[in-house]
């Protein structure tokens, strides 16, 4: 894998049900993977960092996993609910060091239905 | 979390014109900041990397004599579209991160540029 990809591209779910998304990247030269959080007209908003293989972080009712061996990351939403409406964004950084840069996917927009 | 700022939200101009974006941090002074911009149904691609009194590093297919990005102070970053045409029209996005800190970037809000 060059680039980082994502998927689904979008996702409609009913209030209440558990969803997931999938983030595929490079595993070479791997350093961090970035969870972001994006509602329109806002500014993306920081849900984790991972860099270590097995890592789990979990932020109220949304988790992420990371296995950096074959270059994936879930990001989990348990009892969606409509506020949970967004465009998720995972990145890489470039490089095998913190350079800042990051490498995005195309995002996964969840629409969560009353 | 970290709060950027960016300032306009939104700008049209005709072709030809430049237009100067800014981006701030506004809690922690960030030696570097980052320039990305996303085009229809596409990821956020990096422009370049702004460093604070030194030039900046652009990615590769960048044109910096296009794109000119200064970086006055500890937070403050610009980035001026120069003679901007049409196939410009974009959405500009900055990031900062926190200097010894976490990992974690902290975008603004991202600035919408229509070229007419």
């Amino acid at each position: 894998i060059l680039n980082v990809e994502q998927s689904p591209q979008s996702l409609h779910v009913q209030e209440g049900d558990s969803t997931n998304f999938t983030c595929s990247f490079p595993s070479s030269n791997f350093y961090a993977l970035h969870w972001y959080r994006w509602e329109t007209a806002k500014s993306p908003e920081a849900l984790f960092v991972m860099t270590l293989n097995g890592d789990e972080k979990k932020k109220g009712r949304i988790s992420a996993t990371l296995n950096t061996k074959e270059g994936y990351s879930y990001l989990y939403i348990k009892g969606s609910q409509p506020e949970d409406s967004a465009t998720y964004l995972c990145a890489s950084t470039k490089g095998s060091s913190n350079t800042g840069k990051l490498i995005f996917g195309q995002g996964t927009t969840l629409q969560v239905k009353p | 979390g970290a709060v950027v700022s960016q300032h306009p939200s939104r700008v049209i101009c005709k072709s030809g014109t430049s237009v100067k974006i800014e981006c701030r941090s506004l809690d922690f002074q960030a030696t570097t900041m980052f320039w990305y911009r996303q085009f229809p149904k596409q990821s956020l691609m990096l422009m370049a990397t702004s460093n604070e009194g030194s030039k900046a590093t652009y990615e590769q297919g960048v044109e910096k004599d296009k794109f000119l990005i200064n970086h006055a102070s500890l937070t403050l970053s610009t980035l001026t579209v120069t003679s901007a045409h049409p196939e410009d029209s974009s959405f500009y996005i900055c990031s900062a991160q926190r200097p010894l800190g976490p990992d974690t970037q902290y975008f603004g809000p991202g600035t919408r540029l229509t070229v007419l």
